[in-house]
């Protein structure tokens, strides 16, 4: 089955840095993936989406990266400020399974420092 | 516009009761779907909908049971309420497969 997982459990930046969030996963088939913003207490908060056929993909400060060849995803926050603190998950669709629902990762705490 | 609506938002069970908890979507979304998280985890799919009628299971079925009678509501009964079962539970919607779900605010249960 799907396994997306993230490297780091909590990431620390100062406010106005560059923040990057990774996300590995393990099924070749995932053909959708979603970045989701969680704050305490709120259910998740959809970010920015990339499809397979797509390498990278742009927001208002966000930027996703999909590497296919080595299954790996990141989720890139310009300019980081104090609002951006929360929990963040990756997200995927796998295309094989027959389930038609969202396979989640554990998710990566960002804290930002005044 | 209210999206997808969670109730109760907080529940507090001994074990062996049973409840439901409700959720409803007003976007005419085909697609809905029950998470929970545990602490400091990612969400595990419980049961989703594809539409009216049709439900199927997700990773961790045991000890729930949904119905879809209509196109906007997907209730999520939980009969013999176990320890292990408290959690939070996000109810979510979709138009379709391939578009991102839209997240209800939780239900916090607790069993205890």
């Amino acid at each position: 089955g799907e396994s997306v997982g993230l490297h780091l459990p909590t990431l620390s930046v100062q406010e106005g840095d560059n923040s990057i969030i990774n996300c590995a996963y393990s099924n070749s088939a995932s053909d959708y993936f979603i970045w989701y913003k969680q704050e305490s207490g709120k259910g998740p908060q959809f970010i920015i989406d990339i499809r397979s056929n797509m390498d990278k993909r742009q927001g208002q400060r966000v930027t996703v990266l999909l590497n296919k060849t080595v299954k790996h995803l990141s989720l890139q926050i310009a300019a980081t400020q104090p609002g951006d603190s929360a929990v963040y998950f990756c997200a995927a669709f796998e295309a094989d399974t027959g389930r038609r629902a969202l396979t989640f990762g554990s998710g990566t705490r960002l804290q930002v420092q005044p | 516009n209210a999206g997808v609506t969670q109730t109760p938002k907080f529940r507090i069970l001994k074990i062996g009761q049973s409840m439901t908890l409700q959720c409803t979507q007003d976007m005419n979304h085909n697609y809905m779907y029950w998470y929970r998280q545990d602490p400091g985890m990612g969400l595990k799919l419980i049961y989703y909908s594809v539409g009216a009628g049709i439900t199927d299971k997700g990773e961790v079925p045991n000890g729930y049971n949904v119905s879809r009678s209509t196109t906007e509501d997907f209730p999520l009964r939980l009969e013999l309420a176990a320890p292990s079962q408290t959690s939070v539970y996000f109810c979510a919607s979709s138009y379709s497969q391939g578009l991102n779900p839209y997240f209800g605010a939780g239900t916090r249960l607790s069993v205890l």
